[in-house]
């Protein structure tokens, strides 16, 4: 157990429809990140919070947002659901927004999410 | 971030040491070398991390060359639940702004032990 909860572990969905994923960082964690890995593309950065403010965005398609919240947890919502959005999601979170280990990262175990 | 080369894949016997390489040719002098793995859908790992001198944790030693243009990560006595996918990522530490845990995962190299 990394200290990082995601749910769900896996959550099949039709096209279309909309999802949220749920993270909740280590104890102590102020920042926030989320991933997506698909057979694809690999492990792709698509945004991070810090504090409940968005800090850093990568390739996250409109379609997607996320919040960070005042207990910091953090929510992904992925809306408009299509077949390419099948992936693996994963949330990580780090201590701090810079300074030394700010690039060692807690990752959970992920969600899988399946588009049908 | 300076681009890294891993070779795809490497075997190794169990109870032997892996040592995994990693080219960083065009990095920069205060880009540090992390070190990541995943094991099998499961989410990625740290391993270790350094900016030149080498370095060593509970789960492996990480070798810089003096130029620091290549790197090899060595963990000492592979077993089989280290059979995973590593990462090596090029990065500045603490960079501030917005650019920090913004990590960027190539392909890696599959390590497999095998008994």
């Amino acid at each position: 157990d990394s200290g990082v909860t995601q749910t769900p572990k896996h959550l099949i969905t039709a096209t279309g429809q909309r999802v949220t994923l749920r993270c909740s960082p280590r104890s102590g964690d102020l920042s926030v990140y989320w991933y997506q890995q698909s057979l694809d593309q690999g492990l792709q950065f698509l945004i991070q919070y810090y504090n409940g403010e968005e800090r850093a965005k990568g390739n996250i398609l409109e379609r997607f947002s996320a919040q960070q919240f005042p207990d910091l947890h953090s929510e992904l919502n992925l809306s408009s659901l299509e077949l390419g959005d099948s992936a693996l999601y994963f949330c990580a979170s780090s201590p701090s927004q810079g300074g030394p280990g700010a690039n060692v990262l807690t990752f959970g175990a992920g969600s899988r999410l399946t588009v049908l | 971030d300076a681009k890294t080369t891993q070779p795809p894949s490497m075997d190794c016997a169990e109870g032997r040491a892996a040592n995994l390489p990693c080219n960083h040719s065009t990095i920069s002098g205060n880009e540090y070398v992390y070190w990541y793995r995943q094991i099998h859908s499961q989410g990625p790992q740290y391993i270790i991390h350094g900016l030149k001198n080498n370095e060593t944790n509970e789960m492996a030693s990480l070798i810089i060359t003096e130029d620091r243009k290549s790197s090899t990560l060595i963990l000492p006595h592979a077993t089989l639940r280290d059979t995973a996918v590593y990462y090596c990522i090029v990065r500045v530490e603490g960079a501030g702004g917005t650019s920090y845990g913004k990590l960027t995962f190539g392909q890696g190299t599959i390590l497999t032990v095998h008994p």
